[in-house]
């Protein structure tokens, strides 16, 4: 099983500043990762295809970058709609997911 | 537009059994594989399984294999998830999803059902 581990657990920003995600693959995933955000209360959705391509209506705000083992995802400017947890996703090999992300305000 | 919609949150006792689904449309449902995924409370996701509907071929997570039972109806575009004998540990919530056609990444999912075991 590829184990994925994100770092930080909790990341605390203000308004306005930026985020910065990371994602790590126990083995090499080439470039399928994907990025997923979800808020209290709701199903996941989809941010990040591809390591780097964005979904349909994604914010340009959001990006991402990485291959191999390591991922990155970073939120230029945060909104009050960006705080919410964020889970990086391997689909190279069956699916596993990170533990998520949680991104605070600050 | 597609949609995943499932069932209805469920309180159920140890030992009993389930059945929850997952209706998907806007799109061909039998062209789509459709995942199964949990979440624990206050926990993470882990993917369960993946059935196409087109032909039920179903794979299983290690991890699940021989908990739960996917299936699908194609004649009404419905993909379920059932188990036989729950236990406290299945309290959840369980997410249908929808594999994007070329790839492998989930781009649609439904809005959850709460699975609740207590007795």
């Amino acid at each position: 099983e590829v184990v994925m581990t994100q770092s930080p657990a909790t990341l605390s920003v203000s308004p306005g500043e930026r985020a910065t995600l990371f994602c790590r693959a126990s083995q090499s995933v080439s470039s399928n990762l994907a990025w997923y955000q979800q808020k209290p209360g709701q199903a996941p959705r989809l941010l990040i295809y591809g390591a780097s391509t964005r979904a349909t209506g994604i914010p340009a705000r959001f990006s991402a970058s990485g291959s191999g083992t390591e991922f990155t995802l970073t939120i230029s400017s945060l909104q009050s709609e960006d705080f919410a947890v964020y889970y990086c996703q391997q689909y190279n090999n069956w699916w596993t997911f990170g533990q998520g992300t949680k991104v605070e305000i600050k | 537009e597609v949609q995943l919609v499932q069932s209805g949150a469920e309180v159920k006792k140890p030992g009993e059994s389930l059945k929850i689904s997952c209706e998907g449309s806007g799109y061909r449902f039998t062209s789509y594989w459709i995942a199964w995924v949990r979440q624990m409370p206050d926990k993470g996701l882990e993917w369960m399984g993946i059935i196409y509907p087109g032909d039920s071929d179903t794979r299983y997570s290690p991890s699940f294999q021989g908990q739960v039972t996917m299936s699908a109806d194609k004649s009404i575009s419905t993909a379920y998830l059932q188990w036989s004998s729950l236990k406290a540990s299945d309290t959840a919530m369980y997410y249908c999803v929808r594999r994007e056609y070329d790839d492998y990444y989930f781009d649609y999912w439904g809005q959850g059902t709460l699975v609740t075991v207590s007795s």
